[in-house]
């Protein structure tokens, strides 16, 4: 089994400071985590991805996200904010490896960027 | 590449109606999926394809629901009779391979209303 908790459903930061957002992940057995962003009036687009290689995974538009077993941990980060990041952000969980395909969403953070 | 097509992006009926939402997954992709998004329950997926063979279908909310890949190349996903609390974003995502770590790509989404 596996699910995943995204601590704020929405998080306020000023243009040009650091961007938190955080996920805790439960799973069973070796997890894979992403990042997905939506923007409004569009589908879901992957920001990076963990899949036991680093633990510091960098992604797309200078995010980047650190997998931290001990805390079950895979939070979000960026170090200045753009108003473009301003998106709904889901943490994803699913197990490693070809026989699986279920995806567990978070519910989701929505990110204002505030100029 | 188009990207995943879906079509309509936007549909609104009345109750009882049939609604057939449609997809057109990325060339080369063997797994496609059906997701619905709603503020209440989140992402939620429906139906999992893999090779056009429907392989997990335990998402799908009842029997008014179904869902067919005649090809590689096309999905619709049917409603039959619509009800209001059927209303949600339905989204489209395929990806290259099976396996819960890869990515998916996902399209716009269908926005749909039943009143």
């Amino acid at each position: 089994a596996q699910s995943v908790t995204q601590l704020d459903s929405h998080v306020s930061v000023s243009e040009g400071t650091p961007v938190l957002l955080r996920c805790n992940y439960s799973s069973s057995y070796s997890p894979s985590l992403f990042w997905y962003v939506q923007h409004p009036n569009k589908g879901l687009q992957l920001l990076l991805k963990y899949t036991s290689a680093a633990t510091l995974v960098k992604g797309i538009n200078g995010f980047e996200a650190e997998f931290k077993k001990s805390e079950t941990s895979f939070h979000l980060t960026k170090p200045s904010a753009h108003m473009s990041d301003a998106a709904e952000y889901f943490c994803v969980v699913t197990l490693t490896g070809a026989g699986s395909y279920q995806l567990t969403f978070g519910k989701g953070t929505k990110l204002s960027v505030i100029p | 590449d188009a990207g995943v097509i879906q079509s309509p992006r936007h549909e609104v009926t009345e109750m009882g109606q049939e609604v057939t939402l449609r997809c057109k997954p990325i060339s080369g992709h063997n797994s496609l999926f059906w997701y619905r998004q709603t503020m209440m329950r989140g992402l939620e997926l429906l139906i999992y394809f893999n090779n056009n063979v429907p392989i997990d279908d335990s998402g799908m909310p009842e029997d008014r629901f179904s869902a067919k890949m005649p090809n590689a190349s096309f999905s619709t996903l049917k409603i039959q009779p619509s009800e209001p609390r059927d209303s949600a974003v339905y989204f489209c995502a395929s990806s290259p391979r099976q396996g819960g770590d890869e990515k998916l790509f996902f399209g716009s989404g269908t926005q749909l209303s039943v009143l």
